[in-house]
């Protein structure tokens, strides 16, 4: 199985904030890489897909970037909205696996 | 709008058998895989294994022999049972559409999630 190694596991930030999270991939899957934002209580919410398409509705403060095994989930300026956890997921092969998550908070 | 909502017992005694549902609606079951997810209270998310709408499968291999997915389509909805269940399998249950062949790869679509618990 591919391992994903999100990093860091948590961070401290403010509103205002340019915020990065890092996902590595424990070998090369192109751009077969998803990002989620998860709020506590409630299902993970599709962010990006081909590691740098913003799904419909995803505000634009949002980017991914990268290719084979390093990739970067970016908000550009952090709101309120954002403190979440964040999770990475490849879908290159099976089994689909995702990173351990990356916690934004104040 | 599709949506998915997951369906069945929430405590389970060590040793029986995880049954849920998912039932879809809003939508069509056709070319997409529905997959369920899991996650531990206050961990991370695991693939668990999908139903392609034609009723094939794939497993994770660390519960392949525990797990049995199957799809209904004419009900409108999928299942999962898990065998043997431990209070390691005390998690989160979502189910989810997976889309591979479409454009917007990934889980796109999620249930609300069903807490299951393992105890006697």
């Amino acid at each position: 199985a591919i391992r994903m190694t999100q990093s860091p596991s948590s961070l401290s930030a403010s509103t205002g904030d340019r915020v990065t999270i890092t996902c590595r991939a424990s070998q090369g899957i192109g751009n077969f890489l998803a990002w989620y934002q998860q709020k506590p209580g409630k299902a993970p919410k599709f962010l990006i897909f081909a590691a740098s398409t913003l799904q419909s509705g995803v505000p634009a403060r949002f980017s991914g970037s990268g290719s084979g095994t390093d990739f970067t989930l970016t908000i550009s300026s952090l709101q309120s909205a954002d403190f979440a956890t964040y999770y990475c997921q490849q879908y290159f092969s099976f089994p689909r696996t995702f990173g351990q998550g990356t916690t934004v908070e104040i | 709008q599709l949506q998915l909502q997951e369906a069945g017992p929430r405590l389970v005694k060590p040793s029986e058998t995880l049954s849920l549902t998912c039932t879809v609606s809003g939508g069509s079951f056709n070319n997409y895989y529905w997959s369920w997810i899991r996650q531990p209270p206050g961990k991370g998310l695991e693939w668990i294994g999908y139903v392609y709408y034609r009723g094939t499968t794939n497993y994770n291999p660390s519960l392949k022999n525990r797990v049995t997915i199957s799809i209904d389509t004419s009900r409108n909805l999928f299942s999962l049972k898990m065998s043997s269940v431990t209070a390691a399998d005390t998690a989160f249950y979502y189910c989810a559409r997976e889309d591979p062949y479409g454009s917007r790869p990934g889980f796109d679509y999620w249930g609300q999630g069903a807490l299951v618990t393992v105890s006697s």
